[in-house]
């Protein structure tokens, strides 16, 4: 079935440090690849998303690529900030028993230091 | 803001009891997803209603079931609660239902059985 695997956390950086957290995935065909950030004591937020092979998601600084030959839809930042610091899902949606529900990784958390 | 509500923020109940969770999606969103989000689990999908209909359903337990209104309104109803059903529950909220669309989550319900 479907999965996703994500490096494990806590993942503790400095302000203005270069952010990469690794996401690989298990899938039949081409699933939709979403990331969503959850901030302390809030919901998850959708940070970003690509659809197909070779689609670059971006949103507030953040990229990810969706790489099917090796596949994997890592998260970049180049110059992290201490509002950064959240938990963030790696997730996929293919069409299953399960409809168009979300496999979630099991998050990576993340710690931006001044 | 995503757009979907939640509540309670957080309940608090026994084990043995029954509990009622409430989510309102996106205005004009017909799907709505309940997830629950645990420490040892993370994130797992429930169930899926589409325009008051089931359409898939996930790890959901037999305690558990679920409902869509006519107002598009759905509720999460857990019965003869464990210490184990503690944990966030998110529902979130997308257009369609037989496509990969963006889903939109509300900030959870914390619910703790004791």
């Amino acid at each position: 079935g479907n999965s996703v695997t994500q490096m494990e956390g806590p993942v503790t950086l400095s302000e203005e440090a270069f952010l990469t957290i690794n996401c690989t995935y298990t899938a039949t065909g081409y699933p939709s690849l979403f990331w969503y950030v959850q901030y302390p004591g809030e919901g998850l937020q959708l940070l970003l998303k690509a659809t197909k092979a070779d689609d670059k998601g971006s949103n507030k600084g953040f990229e990810a690529t969706y790489r099917k030959e090796t596949t994997s839809f890592h998260l970049e930042k180049g110059s992290v900030q201490v509002s950064d610091s959240a938990v963030y899902f790696c997730a996929l949606t293919q069409h299953s028993n399960s409809g168009y529900a979300l496999n979630f990784g099991k998050g990576t958390s993340l710690l931006v230091t001044p | 803001d995503s757009g979907v509500t939640q509540t309670p923020k957080h309940l608090i109940t026994a084990t043995g009891q029954r509990v009622t969770l409430r989510c309102s999606p996106r205005s004009g969103d017909l799907s709505v997803y309940w997830y629950q989000q645990s420490l040892d689990q993370g994130l797992q999908f429930l169930i899926q209603y589409y325009n008051g209909e089931e359409r898939a359903k996930g790890n959901i337990l037999e305690r558990f079931s679920a409902q869509q209104f006519p107002d598009l309104h759905s509720e999460l109803n857990l019965s003869s609660l464990e210490l184990g059903d503690s944990a966030l529950y998110f529902c979130a909220s997308s257009p369609g239902t037989n496509r990969p669309d963006t889903q939109y989550f509300g900030p959870g319900t914390r619910l703790t059985v004791l």
